[in-house]
């Protein structure tokens, strides 16, 4: 069974300064890990994918298969970026796929 | 041009009334699936759908019964509502449901039982 782990519910920065969003999995075959993005009072979507392996917003995700993490990391917070961070991991496959959110990390920029 | 819309966006209601979100999406997409996100922000999937099919039905009480009458459309429906139901329902979409898709999500309704 797939199961994350976001083990920071409450994050909190300056502004320029680096920050990293912990994301640990459990996983049965290969993961499907996704980062998403809630800004306040608006709608869920899409950060990035661990397959596409590219940079938004500046920030980046590598799966480290060792640690099975999937941490997100931007090395200069802007205050823009406070919002609600989710690391689901997907299914594998199938017409029962489904992302499971959970609590998620509030990340908060702070001027 | 809105994906994925929801109505209501607010509802505000008494305990024990029934009431209907409804979700629409314009993607094409053959899936469909409901969120309840509590006031702890914790999300948490509910139903899915595929192609007017329910997939995915997590331990969700009874008195939710979800409805797919074509594949862009999946509303919601509550009976008897509970103070515990008050949150933030989202509906999202993908393409076919498969591992990997990116899921679209609606702006939300925020639910509110007096």
């Amino acid at each position: 069974a797939q199961r994350v782990t976001q083990p920071e519910k409450l994050l909190s920065v300056f502004k320029g300064a680096p920050v990293e969003l912990k994301c640990n999995y459990s996983y049965s075959g290969s993961p499907e890990l996704f980062w998403y993005v809630q800004y306040s009072r608006q709608r869920l979507q899409l950060l990035l994918r661990h397959i596409s392996r590219e940079s938004i917003k500046g920030f980046t995700a590598d799966l480290n298969k060792g640690e099975t993490s999937f941490h997100l990391k931007k090395p200069f917070a802007q205050e823009e970026d406070s919002a609600m961070y989710y690391c689901p991991p997907g299914g594998s496959g199938g017409s029962n796929y489904k992302l499971t959110f959970g609590k998620g990390t509030l990340l908060t920029v702070n001027p | 041009d809105t994906a994925v819309s929801q109505t209501p966006k607010y509802l505000v209601t008494q305990m024990g009334n029934d009431k209907s979100i409804k979700c629409e999406q314009n993607l094409g997409h053959d899936t469909m699936y409901w969120y309840k996100q509590d006031s702890k922000k914790f999300l948490k999937i509910m139903f899915s759908y595929n192609n007017k099919e329910l997939i995915i039905n997590e331990t969700v009480p009874n008195r939710f019964s979800p409805k797919s009458p074509d594949k862009a459309h999946l509303n919601l429906h509550i009976n008897s509502l509970e103070l515990g139901d008050s949150a933030v329902y989202f509906c999202a979409s993908s393409p076919g449901g498969g591992a990997g898709e990116t899921q679209y999500f609606g702006p939300g309704t925020r639910l509110l039982v007096l």
